[in-house]
């Protein structure tokens, strides 16, 4: 079973808005990362936010985590057709060696 | 640098037959882990390896199996092969040693096994 829940499962806007998404896991955590996916390709790391951060920026991208309610969002800002794509958030649990993955959300940037 | 790197990219199997998916991580990275993706399951986690040490593995069965070469190279096998096995199966590597390491997994593009 996946350790995250994300939502929305999908998500459609217009260039130039802001797309938001969240995750939802269950145990405790190391860290909590967030992934692309293009089209049935490989996944390409975004941004890594550690446990003991509450919020992170990389560019158009803000990512917060609140480990009390065990959830995180991504906010992609002024969003662009090239950010159509599948999101997905990974949790790296404290005692394990794996990420566990969300179901994802598909954004779709509407030129 | 090389990124992640699996072949094939594309197979395509018969029922009962067995397959080996191949993958060679980035330079200096001994942490492989493989991801069986479906579209009905998601991204499952099959096995992790590090320094040729099987240190994880998923909710799979037998039929599913793995090794890391001393090169940190993996293969991942396959045996007996079901429908239900079609999926993109994508290799990532890290330098994650410590449990606690806060270190970003790189994928390859994956190989997409399809059986009929």
């Amino acid at each position: 079973s996946q350790q995250g829940e994300e939502d929305p499962q999908a998500l459609s806007i217009q260039e130039g808005e802001n797309a938001t998404m969240n995750c939802s896991y269950k145990t405790s955590i190391n860290n909590l990362q967030w992934y692309r996916q293009n089209s049935g390709r490989g996944l390409v790391h975004l941004i890594l936010i550690r446990s003991n951060e509450r919020e992170k920026h990389s560019g158009r991208l803000r990512v917060t985590l609140d480990t009390s309610k065990k959830s995180s969002s991504l906010l992609i800002t002024a969003s662009r057709a090239a950010d159509t794509a599948s999101y997905f958030c990974a949790t790296d649990p404290l005692n394990d060696y794996k990420l566990s993955f969300g179901a994802g959300t598909t954004v779709t940037v509407r030129a | 640098k090389a990124g992640v790197t699996q072949t094939p990219r594309y197979l395509i199997k018969t029922r009962g037959q067995q397959v080996t998916l191949s993958c060679s991580p980035i330079s200096g990275h001994r942490s492989v882990s493989w991801y069986q993706q479906t579209p009905g399951q998601g991204l499952q986690f099959l096995f992790e390896y590090f320094s040729e040490t099987q240190r994880n593995k998923g909710n799979f069965p037998g039929r599913f199996s793995g090794r890391q070469f001393s090169n940190s190279r993996s293969e991942m096998n396959v045996s007996t092969l079901e429908l239900g096995d079609s999926a993109l199966y994508l290799c990532a590597s890290s330098l994650k040693g410590d449990r606690g390491a806060n270190t970003e997994a790189f994928f390859g593009q994956g190989t997409r096994l399809t059986v009929v």
